[in-house]
């Protein structure tokens, strides 16, 4: 089974609509990622967190809004979708010192029309 | 404002034809200089981290070095199976993991 693991891997959805993508990690990190990935800008970070009560925003946090129900469990919500809201997203986990290392889940395709 | 640029973009090479990738960040206080693969329909799969000038790590046919305005990730004798986006990121002295990454190089290896 797969470390980190993301629902939906594919969504259509409409202008307005409030839609959540999911993830789940067996890692066991603490330190958990939201990224959205566009074609010529590189990933971005959205939202972070080092633990469930410690959540913080990224690079491009506007319009989004996450949740860490548990360790494990890291969601990203997009109140009401826009169509520069369609890329792909990833979540990834972290070790933190000494490496850093982060790992990614298969990324989530969103399509706002 | 920190910037992370990757060149070239794109790099087509022969089965066996060694060649570098290149990153270079604009900010000084480095604590880590990450390198990513990354596949077609995949996340991104972890390399390497590099933390000082000097520095070197080896993987299989790639090897990575820092200096302090750049960072090299040096093919020697792809195969085309190492066809993938090669991503750099850094991350500097703030303890808060915002990793700022490059758009990344798009190598296709030909046999």
């Amino acid at each position: 089974d797969a470390d980190v693991t993301q629902t939906p891997r594919n969504r259509i959805t409409k202008t307005g609509k409030r839609i959540m993508l999911e993830c789940s990690q067996t890692k066991g990190h603490d330190r958990m990622y939201w990224y959205r990935q566009d074609p010529g800008l590189g990933l971005r970070l959205i939202y972070y967190s080092f633990d469930v009560k410690d959540i913080n925003k990224g690079e491009i946090s506007d319009g989004y809004s996450v949740s860490r129900q548990a360790q494990a469990k890291f969601s990203l919500s997009l109140e009401s979708a826009i169509p520069n809201q369609t890329a792909l997203y990833f979540c990834a986990t972290g070790e933190g010192a000494p490496t850093y290392e982060q790992y990614f889940g298969p990324g989530t395709r969103l399509t706002v029309t | 404002e920190d910037q992370v640029t990757q060149s070239p973009e794109a790099l087509r090479l022969q089965e066996g034809e060694s060649s570098s990738l290149n990153c270079s960040y604009t900010v000084s206080g480095l604590r880590g200089l990450f390198w990513y693969r990354q596949d077609p329909g995949k996340g991104p799969e972890f390399l390497f981290t590099l933390y000082s000038a000097g520095e070197e790590k080896e993987k299989e046919r790639l090897k990575a070095t820092l200096t302090k305005k750049e960072s090299f990730l040096h093919i020697t004798a792809p195969k085309p199976e190492d066809s993938a986006t090669y991503l750099c990121a850094d991350d500097f002295k703030t303890n808060t993991d915002k990793l700022i990454f490059g758009t990344g190089t798009r190598l296709q290896v030909f046999p």
